[in-house]
């Protein structure tokens, strides 16, 4: 069965700093998603991707954000300036049209010191 | 918010069914069912959907009320692999590029 991955699995980062979180979707399935998960919390939605496009995102998703598509496969996550309060497990998701359902990558661990 | 009410957390034996109640009192008309889960601190896993009808996959099985109030998720023969955070999410239309709502969902701990 097809997977979504995600690299780095955990990273470790200083406050201030820029991280860049990699997803490699699934081909052919071009919907793709950001959720994170603060310890200990919901999964909560960030952003939505279609057609090298933001289609929805949410109140977290500020300035500090940012999604792209730089080479047509793999899908990122810029967080600009983290602060402590970005640590979170960072999930991607593809979509798959034919059986509406969403299929989640393992996650990356973001420790901001 | 999540648009469900699930209970926090329930134990099951090994080998024995696990039944997952979800309250959905404010679905409307074209609001699907969803069932996801999270083993650990995993991305979370598709398990079902269904709108009114009952549906099975080699998952589970999704039981709705007939006034769609409410649902049950049935593992038929839990496993200590099915230990994990179970969600039921309530979603608009059949369109499935809407993000996922989470709620707390149920801790459901299989038991030896």
């Amino acid at each position: 069965e097809p997977e979504v991955t995600q690299t780095p699995s955990h990273q470790v980062t200083q406050m201030g700093q820029e991280v860049i979180l990699r997803c490699v979707p699934i081909s052919n399935h071009l919907y793709f998603y950001w959720y994170r998960q603060i310890l200990g919390q919901k999964v909560e939605f960030l952003v939505s991707f279609y057609n090298n496009e933001i289609s929805e995102k949410s109140e977290i998703f500020d300035d500090q954000f940012s999604v792209e598509r730089p080479d047509g496969s793999n899908f990122t996550l810029k967080i600009r300036s983290t602060k402590l309060e970005d640590s979170a497990m960072y999930f991607c998701a593809n979509l798959d049209w034919k059986i509406n359902e969403q299929f989640f990558g393992p996650g990356t661990r973001l420790t901001v010191l | 918010d999540a648009k469900t009410t699930q209970p926090p957390s329930m134990d099951c034996a090994e080998g024995r069914a696990a039944n997952l109640p979800c309250n959905h009192s404010t679905i409307s008309g074209n609001e699907y069912v969803y069932w996801y889960r999270q083993i650990h601190s995993q991305g979370p896993q598709y398990i079902i959907h269904g709108l009114k009808n009952n549906e099975t996959n080699e998952m589970a099985s999704l039981i709705i009320t007939e006034d769609r109030k409410s649902s049950t998720l049935i593992l038929p023969h839990a496993t200590l692999r099915d230990t994990a955070v179970y969600y039921c999410i309530v979603r608009g239309g059949y369109s499935g590029n809407t993000p996922l709502v989470f709620g707390k969902g149920t801790r459901l701990s299989v038991i030896a």
